[in-house]
């Protein structure tokens, strides 16, 4: 069936280091495919996303690019702050009814 | 983006007895909502998907007689864990959405069964 595996965390970073939180996963037809960001003592938020195959999805400095012929889709950013710390969930969706299949978590955590 | 709020954030029950979940879309209509649960490490499994006024569409595997979901409102659905057990123990996570393309997260419940 369809899945998804992030790599495990924790990650410890010192603020503006290079962040890569790998991603891939296994479908058989064409997801879209998310990362989510989950603060301490929040819910789940929408980071990026993309819908096909090439696509880059990017927010607040964070990019990942839909690679189909690695089935990969993992995170990067540039410099990380202390803001980022957080539990980052990567995750496909095959339709359009919002009903998604999630990797573990990777537990970002970044010193000043 | 829209707001979801689960209450409660965490309880504690004894086994045997049940506990009702809630989440509620605070600014935006949610004809459908879903139900996840994670375990330590792990991803979030979904467990049912609910559509307003209609029944939940249970995942393969999830007893749909232990847990209940009513979705009676545009803005409002319970999961209710019937005869809680320890193995219940977990954290329960929403989500919702509605017109827009997206679907947005409560921020979970944590429920221990003792």
């Amino acid at each position: 069936g369809d899945s998804v595996t992030q790599m495990e965390g924790p990650v410890t970073l010192s603020e503006e280091a290079f962040l890569t939180i790998n991603c891939t996963y296994t479908a058989t037809g064409y997801p879209s495919l998310f990362w989510y960001v989950q603060y301490p003592g929040e819910g789940l938020q929408l980071l990026l996303k993309a819908t096909k195959a090439d696509d880059k999805g990017s927010n607040k400095g964070f990019e990942a690019t839909y690679r189909k012929e690695t089935t990969s889709f993992h995170l990067e950013k540039g410099s990380v702050q202390v803001s980022d710390s957080a539990v980052y969930f990567c995750a496909l969706g095959m339709d359009s009814s919002y009903k998604l299949i999630f990797g573990s978590g990777t537990r970002l955590l970044v010193r000043p | 983006g829209a707001v979801v709020s689960q209450h409660p954030s965490w309880v504690i029950c004894k086994s045997g007895t049940s506990v009702k979940i809630e989440c509620r879309s605070l600014d935006f209509q949610a004809t459908t909502m879903f139900w996840y649960r994670q375990f330590p490490k792990q991803s979030l499994m979904l467990m049912a998907t609910s559509n307003e006024g209609s029944k939940a569409t249970y995942e393969q595997g999830v007893e749909k007689d232990k847990f209940l979901i009513n979705h009676a409102s545009l803005t409002l659905s319970t999961l209710t864990v019937t005869s809680a057990h320890p193995e219940d123990s977990s954290f329960y996570i929403c989500s919702a959405s509605g017109d827009s393309a997206e679907a947005f997260f409560g921020q979970g419940t944590r429920l221990t069964v003792v």
